[in-house]
Parts: structure tokens; C-alpha cells; sequence
């Protein structure tokens, strides 16, 4: 099965200043990849997400690039504020039902980041 | 007003009780999820289901079960064979795009916290 490793687990910077976050993943099948933001005692939200025919994707501040060769994604956050604290998850996912299997749609987590941005 | 409602959201629980876990979603949503979530770990994968009457084992099912009766609803069981069965519950949904042949996102509820005394 697929299995999703994020580093750091925990990353701390000053407002202002950008945070990079990075995923691997090990199923080459594997074709969505999104990011989630999870505040204290909340579900998860979204907050962007790529399909394996993109390389880089961005909203406003928030990016995120795929390197389907290497098999790792990242998340970068530009002018950090402090509203952006809270825990980040990446995942990965075979989206498509028509890959074969019962899996599609599955997505399996990373082990999530606790970003800090200090005022 | 649209979206996933998971209830309670605090359940406590004597050992040995099996306890359910509400999940509705309102967006006509194909497929459902349930995820159970420990401090410091990310989502891991209980159940879940594409259709209706149909279900499928996560990567951690034991101790728990589910049904799909409803499309818009999709209980979770926490049997007593659930060693340890505190933690943040999560349930989630998803549709799929029609004519481009995969899922589109999952929109997550706002969690269960079971705690088992």
C-alpha cells in the first residue's frame, strides 16, 4: 500500500518569513496529492491540492509543487501570519476508480507538521 | 446549509461498551470515511464506502464496524473489541466528478472525541 512520510514535524518561523513543508510518497500509482490545515479540536480543512498532470499549483500565498520522478511533494507558505499556526497534513491518493482495485479514492496521511509563526 | 455533521462530539465511555458514532452529510456525496486520529499522528483509515449497501476495511478496522444503509449517513460502531478506543474520530466525503473519472476532494466533519474510562 501506500505509505506518506512529512517532514519536519514540527517548524517554527519568525511572521513574515516563508515555511516549506515536504512529503515522499511510495506508490507510483498514486495521482492527488492534498494539503490540510487542522486547527485545535477542529477537522481537518483544505486548503490546496495537485493532480499528478500538474507540476506546480498556487493560491495566493500558499503553493505547492510535484516532482512525480522523485516522488515527493511540498508546500510552500509565503509572509507567514500568525493565523496560518496550526497542524499541516499531506496526503496522497489514487483518485481514479477506473485504475482497477477497490482502493481509489483512499487517501493515506502523513504524520502532519505543527507550524508555528511567531509574531 | 451544506456540509458533514458528526455527533456528539465529546462521548465518554465505560470499558467493554460498544458506543456508535454519528456521521451525515447533506452534499450528495458518493463516498464516505471514517478516520481515527491519536496526538501527534496524522489520519489513519478505519472504513470506508463508495455506494450505497458497500463498504470497505481501512487500514485499522479491527474492533470497529459500519454500515451504509442511507446515502447521506454512515454510522461508526466502536465495539468493546477496540482495545484502545480513545481518540479523535473523523468522518469525511467525497463525490465523484461525473465524466472525469476520479474523486474529487474530501470535506471532513469537526470530530468526535471519545474517551473511554
Amino acid at each position: 500500500g501506500e505509505n506518506v512520510e512529512q517532514h519536519p514535524s514540527t517548524l517554527s518561523v519568525q511572521e513574515g518569513d516563508s515555511a516549506v513543508i515536504k512529503c515522499t510518497y511510495s506508490d507510483s500509482a498514486s495521482n492527488y496529492f492534498p494539503w490540510y490545515k487542522q486547527e485545535l479540536g477542529k477537522g481537518p480543512q483544505l486548503i490546496i491540492d495537485i493532480r499528478s498532470n500538474v507540476g506546480e499549483k498556487k493560491d495566493q500565498r500558499i503553493a505547492v509543487t510535484l516532482n512525480k520522478t522523485a516522488k515527493h511533494f511540498s508546500l510552500h507558505i509565503t509572509e507567514t501570519q500568525p493565523e496560518d499556526s496550526a497542524v499541516y497534513f499531506c496526503a496522497a491518493s489514487n483518485q481514479s476508480p477506473y485504475a482497477g482495485g477497490t482502493s481509489y479514492g483512499k487517501l493515506t496521511f502523513g504524520q502532519g507538521t505543527i507550524l508555528t509563526v511567531h509574531p | 446549509d451544506g456540509g458533514i455533521t458528526q455527533s456528539p462530539k465529546y462521548l465518554f465511555r465505560k470499558e467493554g461498551q460498544n458506543v456508535t458514532l454519528s456521521c451525515e452529510q447533506n452534499l450528495n456525496h458518493d463516498a464516505m470515511y471514517w478516520y481515527r486520529q491519536d496526538p501527534g499522528q496524522g489520519l489513519r483509515l478505519i472504513y470506508y464506502s463508495q455506494i450505497v449497501n458497500d463498504f470497505q476495511k481501512g487500514d485499522i478496522a479491527e474492533g470497529y464496524s459500519v454500515s451504509r444503509e442511507k446515502k447521506e449517513s454512515f454510522p461508526l460502531t466502536v465495539t468493546s473489541a477496540q482495545k484502545n478506543p480513545t481518540a479523535f474520530y473523523l468522518c469525511a466525503s467525497s463525490s465523484l466528478a461525473p465524466n472525469r473519472g476520479f474523486y474529487n476532494e474530501q470535506f471532513f466533519g469537526p470530530g468526535t472525541r471519545l474517551t473511554v474510562l
